[in-house]
């Protein structure tokens, strides 16, 4: 079984500061593992995803996240905030497996304070 | 982007008629899902299918059932609608495993 939790349904930074977005995940296989953002009244749009390989991947935006097997975490950072990251954001989770199926987190709501 | 088409994107209904919800997707992809999206919850699978004919429950199928005839469309029907069902219902596809999944733009169903 596949889930994921987010930590923190609503996060508020100042413009220009860290971005930190919590992600844990559990999984019976190796996971591939996918951060979306989704701006409103709108679908969900990839910002990074972890397959294989080097566990330290960059998205679109700026943003990375670290793909930790011992602490089953997949954290999202970015160094500096714009006002135009305010969006909501979901960590997603899936494997190889009969459906391929995706499981997501609750989701982050991440406002930006001027 | 997927070519992904959800068709209507808009819809009131009154409780206990069967509605459905049409994706369409000009990628040839493979696997194709459908979520709800309620506050709190995130996004929930209902259905997927990993091919013509072949599909499987997710996590909230009850009320639910699907169809997928050809590989470009996956149709969702709310058999007796209810309040509970409404939602933000949106379709995703992918084309293998470790993929990104790709979403359309959303139905906004509307039980009354």
């Amino acid at each position: 079984a596949q889930s994921v939790t987010q930590l923190g349904s609503h996060v508020s930074v100042s413009e220009g500061a860290l971005v930190l977005l919590r992600c844990n995940y559990s999984s019976s296989v190796p996971p591939y593992l996918f951060w979306y953002v989704q701006y409103p009244n709108q679908g969900l749009q990839l910002l990074l995803k972890y397959t294989t390989g080097a566990t330290l991947v960059k998205g679109i935006n700026g943003f990375e996240a670290e793909f930790k097997k011992s602490e089953t975490s997949f954290h999202l950072t970015k160094p500096s905030a714009h006002m135009s990251d305010a969006a909501e954001y979901f960590c997603a989770v899936s494997s190889s497996g009969a459906g391929n199926q995706f499981y997501f987190g609750t989701g982050t709501s991440l406002t930006v304070i001027p | 982007d997927a070519g992904i088409t959800q068709s209507p994107r808009h819809k009131v209904t009154e409780t206990g008629t069967p509605v459905t919800l049409r994706c369409h997707q000009t990628e040839n992809h493979r696997y194709m899902y459908w979520y709800r999206q309620d506050p709190g919850h995130g996004l929930r699978l209902i259905h997927y299918s990993y091919g013509v004919k072949d599909t499987d429950k997710g996590e909230v199928s009850d009320g639910y059932s699907v169809s997928r005839s050809k590989t470009e469309d996956f149709l969702l029907t709310l058999e007796s609608a209810t309040s509970s069902q409404t939602s933000v219902y949106f379709c995703a596809t992918t084309l293998e495993a470790g993929n990104t999944i790709y979403f359309g733009e959303g139905s906004w169903l509307t039980v009354v």
